[in-house]
């Protein structure tokens, strides 16, 4: 079983939608959670970042974190066709130092259709 | 401010050989971090440098290694080359040892054949 769960999708949705996107884990020593959005043909960029659990928001981006359910959502309002991207979850525990690594999602496909 | 570069952007090789991609991070970035994309997997994380020095690396086979040079560029090294090995290399680089906003280059598409 994998760490960290998220389907490829792809998830077609109409402009101005709100499109959900989730991440399931499994290790419940990850504090630390998330969001990269991957344009075509582009590394990933930081698009949320979270700790721990609850909500967390940035203009139409909204971080959730659910520790006790081991789930993490990102929700787009009002969705743009410059929305369609993959987005890929990110997350790790808590301590720093040489076992410092990010364990990723396959990352989902959106497409937001004009 | 000129972002993660990495070389070539795309790399074909038979079976057996060796290939090397290189990665320049941002200036002033310290650390360093290659990752392997392939189709429906993610990104599974291959090799952390800070400062010059290997400090974790994945669960991937002594094949894959690599070094980063004193202007922290770095280079990845995969020897005896698989099919399994065509996939999508990212670099990323960040300002201090293990963060988590990583900046990440384009990628190296590299095709097994």
């Amino acid at each position: 079983q994998k760490e960290v769960e998220q389907d490829p999708g792809p998830l077609s949705v109409p402009e101005g939608a709100i499109v959900s996107l989730n991440c399931t884990y499994s290790n419940s020593a990850f504090q630390y959670f998330m969001w990269y959005r991957q344009y075509s043909r582009k590394g990933p960029e930081l698009l949320m970042y979270t700790y721990s659990s609850g909500n967390k928001e940035d203009g139409r981006f909204t971080a959730q974190v659910d520790k006790s359910s081991k789930y993490i959502s990102l929700f787009i309002r009002d969705s743009q066709p410059s929305d369609s991207a993959t987005y890929l979850c990110a997350m790790r525990r808590m301590e720093l130092g040489s076992n410092y690594q990010l364990i990723w999602g396959a990352g989902t496909k959106l497409i937001i259709k004009p | 401010e000129a972002g993660v570069t990495q070389s070539p952007t795309h790399l074909i090789k038979t079976r057996g050989q060796q290939a090397t991609l290189r990665c320049s991070p941002i200036s002033g970035h310290t650390s360093v971090y290659w990752y392997q994309q392939a189709l429906g997997l993610g990104l599974q994380f291959l090799l952390w440098y800070d400062e010059g020095e290997e400090r974790n690396r994945g669960n991937f086979p002594p094949r894959f290694s690599g070094r980063q040079f004193p202007n922290y560029s770095s280079e990845l090294n995969v020897n005896a080359l698989e099919l399994e090995d065509s996939a999508l290399y990212l670099c990323a680089s960040s300002w201090d040892r293990g963060a988590d906003t990583q900046y990440f280059g384009p990628g190296t598409r590299l095709t097994v054949l």
